[in-house]
């Protein structure tokens, strides 16, 4: 299986900072890395596919970037409804589906 | 709007058999994959495994001795088996539609709590 390191675990942060978190695959993913934000009590929910693409509705202070084996996300002004838990998740022909095991953005 | 609404047995005993269903409302069933996952402290985000509306699955090599995803396209609605079901079968169980050109889950069910004790 492709295995998906996700850092930091957990990230501190205040309104209007700027985030990133990291996501890296064990082997190449080509593009096919996708984004997702959790909160508390609900299922998870799509931000980016294709490592970079911005699903519809999401707002566009969320960005992805990356290919191959080395992913970013980034929140470009963290706002008050973004502290959450962050996944990132890989699709590769040769592997079942698997996620990070997430980063939490708390309030510093 | 498309929702998925997903139910099931809250509590099982070792060595019995998971059951968790899903149904589609407010959208297509055909032209998408419809997924399982699961979510637990010790694992995180598991996938389970997949069928599609002509019943074509995928399955997690892990779980595959234990794992039956069925389809039943008249009623839109997809189905979880697990069998010899352990403590470390305990998990919040969720059903997600695959989208395939983005290779990614765009709708969520709103998740299945399942306890295995005895």
């Amino acid at each position: 299986d492709i295995q998906m390191t996700q850092s930091p675990t957990t990230l501190s942060a205040s309104v209007g900072d700027r985030v990133t978190i990291t996501c890296r695959a064990s082997q190449s993913i080509s593009n096919w890395l996708a984004w997702y934000q959790q909160k508390p009590g609900k299922a998870p929910k799509l931000l980016i596919y294709k490592a970079s693409s911005l699903e519809s509705g999401v707002p566009a202070r969320f960005s992805g970037s990356g290919s191959g084996t080395e992913f970013t996300l980034t929140i470009s002004s963290l706002q008050p409804d973004d502290f959450a838990t962050y996944y990132c998740q890989q699709y590769n022909s040769a592997s079942p589906w698997t996620f990070g095991r997430g980063t939490k953005v708390d309030f510093k | 709007q498309v929702q998925l609404h997903q139910w099931g047995a809250g509590l099982l005993k070792p060595s019995e058999t998971l059951s968790v269903s899903c149904a589609v409302y407010g959208g297509a069933f055909s032209g998408y994959y419809w997924s399982w996952i699961r979510q637990s402290p010790e694992k995180g985000l598991e996938w389970i495994g997949e069928i599609n509306h002509s019943g074509s699955t995928n399955y997690n090599p892990s779980l595959k001795s234990r794992v039956t995803v069925s389809v039943d396209t008249s009623r839109k609605q997809f189905y979880l088996y697990l069998s010899s079901v352990t403590a470390a079968d305990t998990a919040l169980y969720y059903c997600a539609r695959v989208l395939l050109d983005r290779n990614a889950f765009d709708i969520w069910g709103q998740g299945t709590m399942v306890t295995v004790s005895s």
